[in-house]
């Protein structure tokens, strides 16, 4: 099946830094990739819709200053974190949609661990 | 998109098969039906798809009635190691479609 992977697994950092995490699709292309994060004992939560080549979408209640996407290949969607603060420690976790007509599950990463001090 | 509604959580025996059902009452013509697996602190584990009638694959199947506004993910034979949470998705399949979570349904496998 498709593999999505995510670097780095786990990152810990000081209040006021920024932190990437990258999203890559090994062994398919991904014209859409989406991040999502998830708080303990809770369920995802989509963040953003990430298309290749154009801006990323956003929901609403995420700020897109703060939470910075680019996805510039079909293999590769960056997540940056941008002046992270304690709340923002959590759990995010990429996908990719083959973009298959029929079929079209999504693969999902395996999440990076985000804690800000 | 279409909301789903599920059981928050759920007891087995090992050995028990195990049937999540999720309604989706405003399902629309375009919408597939998804299930995903999530452990502790892992990205979520696609299971299975389907439109109507059933589907089976190696691990589970599932079943959709004709009106499609619930279904039924059936494991059978579970093990400790199905302990997890069970997300039912529902979604138009173009190129990449939108997915909402809902609160999914903790599955808790007992010796």
């Amino acid at each position: 099946g498709a593999v999505v992977s995510q670097h780095p697994s786990w990152v810990i950092c000081k209040s006021g830094t920024s932190v990437k995490i990258e999203c890559r699709s090994l062994d398919f292309q991904a014209t859409t990739m989406f991040w999502y994060r998830q708080f303990p004992k809770q369920s995802l939560m989509l963040m953003a819709t990430s298309n290749e080549g154009s801006k990323a979408t956003y929901e609403q209640g995420v700020e897109k200053d703060k939470f910075l996407i680019n996805h510039a290949s079909l293999t590769l969607s960056t997540l940056t974190v941008t002046s992270a603060h304690p709340e923002d420690s959590s759990f995010y976790i990429c996908s990719a949609g083959t973009g298959r007509r029929v079929g079209n599950e999504q693969f999902f990463g395996p999440g990076t661990r985000l804690t800000v001090l | 998109l279409a909301k789903t509604t599920q059981p928050i959580s759920m007891d087995s025996y090992e050995g028990q098969e195990v049937n999540i059902t999720c309604s989706h009452n405003n399902i629309a013509t375009n919408d597939y039906i998804t299930w995903y697996q999530q452990f502790p602190s892992q990205g979520p584990r696609f299971i299975i798809q389907g439109y109507k009638t059933k589907v089976t694959n190696e691990v589970a199947s599932l079943f959709i009635p004709a009106d499609r506004k619930s279904s039924t993910l059936s494991l059978p034979r579970v093990s400790l190691s199905d302990t997890a949470v069970y997300y039912c998705l529902v979604g138009e399949l173009t190129g990449g479609f939108k997915t909402i979570f809902g609160a999914g349904t903790r599955l808790f496998v007992k010796a």
